[in-house]
């Protein structure tokens, strides 16, 4: 059974772009979130997708923007990139049944480095 | 905010020897999760906890929970060089299941 994948995994773009990265869940999994590393502020939840649905959203900025089509993949959008959007963004996905807790599955991740 | 806090921050111990990591929360969870980021790589799935386990195993990993202290523990045993990564523990936020925050990691370094 694939991981989640994330496409690209390294990209440089200038400052003023902006950049979309995508992510295709575990097959079955319906909960796509996404996340931002950076060595100052560590791991930062972004926003978690359901059913094409927008459910949670972080304390991001709306240059920050996501979308999950029907068949669970899920893309995020960052326009007019700046230089403190250099990080590494992790996708993951889940079943979502429910419950005490489901675990959750990232991805290798997308390198992106603004220059 | 970070909910979950690690600790230590770095830990150097020699190949064979036991390792182990503390984490601490802040609010009532109904489960903790432990991943392992390899340099430059995405987060391992190591164990999840629910918050009715006391401890829970997997291979050489004993997690153990305690809901009164708010706290958590990862035990590695008979560490190998592979080893070598940042862990970290991650809770839900805000009641969300679906949401997790992370500490800021242990960076454990295993030498050969």
């Amino acid at each position: 059974k694939a991981g989640v994948t994330q496409t690209p995994r390294y990209l440089i773009k200038t400052r003023g772009q902006q950049v979309t990265l995508s992510c295709s869940p575990i097959s079955g999994h319906r909960s796509v979130s996404w996340y931002q590393q950076t060595p100052g502020q560590g791991l930062q939840f972004l926003f978690e997708y359901f059913s094409e649905t927008q459910r949670n959203k972080g304390n991001f900025p709306g240059r920050f923007s996501g979308r999950q089509f029907s068949n669970s993949r899920s893309e995020m959008n960052v326009s007019t990139l700046e230089l403190g959007d250099s990080a590494l963004y992790l996708c993951a996905s889940s079943l979502d049944r429910g419950g005490s807790g489901n675990t959750i599955y990232f991805g290798e991740g997308s390198w992106l480095t603004v220059v | 905010s970070q909910q979950g806090e690690e600790d230590p921050q770095a830990l150097s111990i020699q190949e064979g020897e036991n390792a182990t990591m503390n984490c601490s929360y802040k609010t009532s969870i109904n489960n903790l999760q432990w991943y392992r980021q390899n340099s430059g790589r995405g987060l391992v799935h190591l164990i999840l906890i629910r918050s009715n386990e006391r401890e829970k195993h997997s291979g050489r990993l004993r997690v153990t929970l305690d809901t009164s202290k708010k706290s958590s523990s990862l035990l590695i045993t008979a560490s190998r060089a592979a080893d070598t990564a940042s862990y970290f523990c991650a809770t839900p936020a805000g009641g969300s299941a679906r949401q997790l925050t992370f500490g800021s990691g242990t960076q454990l370094t295993v030498l050969p």
